[in-house]
């Protein structure tokens, strides 16, 4: 199917690790990308390919994929952490591209 | 550094047809090795991709939204546009611009700016 599926909205103690899940099949072709919303500020690329963090981004996230599932870690979860996250990536084709849901990351 | 910023009507009646620009610094969206997108969050809603172009080569377009769609470059001002004809209140959302390392790969994002349609 032509679509990405995220978990529940999640709900973390300062310090807990969360982690958020992104289920499609075309994760099985292309890695999915992790990005971070937050109020007035511009979407932010946390994860991409296999596990790669732009630079910028704190170590705390990280990102894995087994089969059609992508994941995002957060370990050590910080205040600032809080805000909306989705996956998102190439279709199976190539030439679309996806969004998950998005998961609410309340700290 | 690169960035982008987002430049639009605010306020669009239903029927009429909203047209967004983004502006960009820092790197030419003329420069190989990049596409640049359009993606729109509708209120209490997730992201959707609109479409994004590879200068000089191709385009891609949402199925859901490409019959009403598109899209354009001003090399002069270093800015890429989108328009959207026909608009509905479904069409109400945050719409951000981006910049692309590959078709899924945003790396820079604008703020955004708020569409409305009334």
């Amino acid at each position: 199917s032509s679509e990405l599926t995220q978990g529940p909205d999640v709900s973390v103690a300062l310090g807990q690790t969360v982690t958020i899940t992104c289920q499609g099949d075309s994760i099985t072709d292309y890695y999915a990308n992790w990005f971070q919303l937050q109020p007035g500020q511009a979407p932010k690329l946390l994860i991409y390919g296999r596990n790669n963090r732009p630079s910028g981004v704190p170590e705390r996230f990280t990102g894995s994929t087994t089969g059609r599932t992508s994941s995002l870690t957060i370990t050590g979860v910080l205040a600032e952490d809080e805000g909306d996250y989705f996956c998102g990536g190439r279709d199976s084709g190539g030439d679309v591209v996806l969004f998950g849901g998005g998961t609410t990351l309340t700290v | 550094q690169v960035q982008l910023q987002e430049s639009g009507p605010g306020l669009v009646k239903s029927s009429e047809t909203m047209s967004l620009t983004c502006s960009v610094s820092g790197i030419s969206v003329t420069s190989g090795g990049y596409y640049w997108g359009w993606v729109r969050r509708p209120p209490g809603k997730g992201l959707e991709w609109i479409g994004s172009f590879y200068y000089g080569k191709n385009s891609y377009q949402s199925p859901a939204l490409k019959s009403r769609l598109n899209m354009s470059v001003d090399t002069s001002r270093n800015q890429f546009s989108v328009s959207l004809t026909s608009v509905t209140a479904a069409d109400t959302a945050m719409y951000y611009c981006a910049r692309g390392v590959n078709m899924g790969r945003f790396d820079y994002w604008g703020r955004g700016t708020l569409v409305s349609v009334s």
